[in-house]
């Protein structure tokens, strides 16, 4: 079992809709996770991080963390070509030592 | 700001080549570096975890005798990618973080270095 696990996708939303992803963990002691969001050819770069059960929002991002579950969501509210990119999900592990990435889901904004 | 500069962008050389790739943390002092490979269309490869001052730390199956990592400064990891040949091309990816340990501190990206071995 992958520590952190997203599907691959892709996922196809139309252009103003919400586009939402999902991610698993398995370390129950992880404290903190993180979207990233690469585009193609390009390294990832951070959108939001939450520790904290429930929802965080940023600006059209909305992020949501359900330890009992082990469940972490990405919603991204009026979508927009430019968002199409793969989604990275990440826990910061019990040991705090490093990141752990799920394998990411390549989302796509069809206008 | 947690920016973080990657040099050189692009690099082509001939296969038996040494080739060394910096990471650079600009404004703040990254306690712990990270080296990521990836190749087309698959998922970041942790390669290797390095501390200011100590030894990197090598995931399973990458040899740390043909990538080399110095982590001599708290801004500063340097990856060697020693007698290179052509199925070393890959994307590499350096990684820094602040302050290990604390929670919610998240890892910052350099732009990567597109390494081809003709």
């Amino acid at each position: 079992q992958k520590e952190v696990e997203q599907n691959s996708g892709p996922l196809s939303v139309p252009e103003g809709a919400i586009a939402s992803l999902n991610c698993t963990y398995s370390d129950r002691g992880s404290q903190s996770f993180f979207w990233y969001r690469q585009y193609s050819g390009k390294s990832p770069e951070l959108i939001m991080f939450i520790y904290s059960n429930g929802d965080k929002e940023d600006g059209r991002f909305t992020a949501q963390l359900n330890k009992a579950s082990q469940y972490v969501s990405l919603l991204i509210r009026d979508s927009q070509p430019s968002d199409s990119a793969t989604y990275l999900c990440a826990a910061m592990g019990s040991s705090a030592s490093k990141i752990i990435f799920g394998s990411g889901t390549r989302l796509s904004i069809r206008p | 700001g947690a920016v973080v500069s990657q040099h050189p962008s692009r690099v082509i050389c001939k296969s038996g080549t040494s080739v060394k790739i910096e990471c650079r943390s600009l404004d703040f002092q990254a306690t712990t570096m990270f080296w990521y490979r990836q190749f087309p269309k698959q998922s970041l490869m942790l390669m290797a975890t390095s501390n200011e001052g100590s030894k990197a730390t090598y995931e399973q199956g990458v040899e740390k005798d043909k990538f080399l990592i110095n982590h001599a400064s708290l801004t500063l990891s340097t990856l060697t990618v020693t007698s290179a040949h052509p199925e070393d091309s890959s994307f590499y990816i350096c990684s820094a973080r602040a302050m290990a340990g604390q929670v919610g501190q998240p890892q910052h990206f350099g732009d990567g270095t597109r390494l081809s071995i003709l």
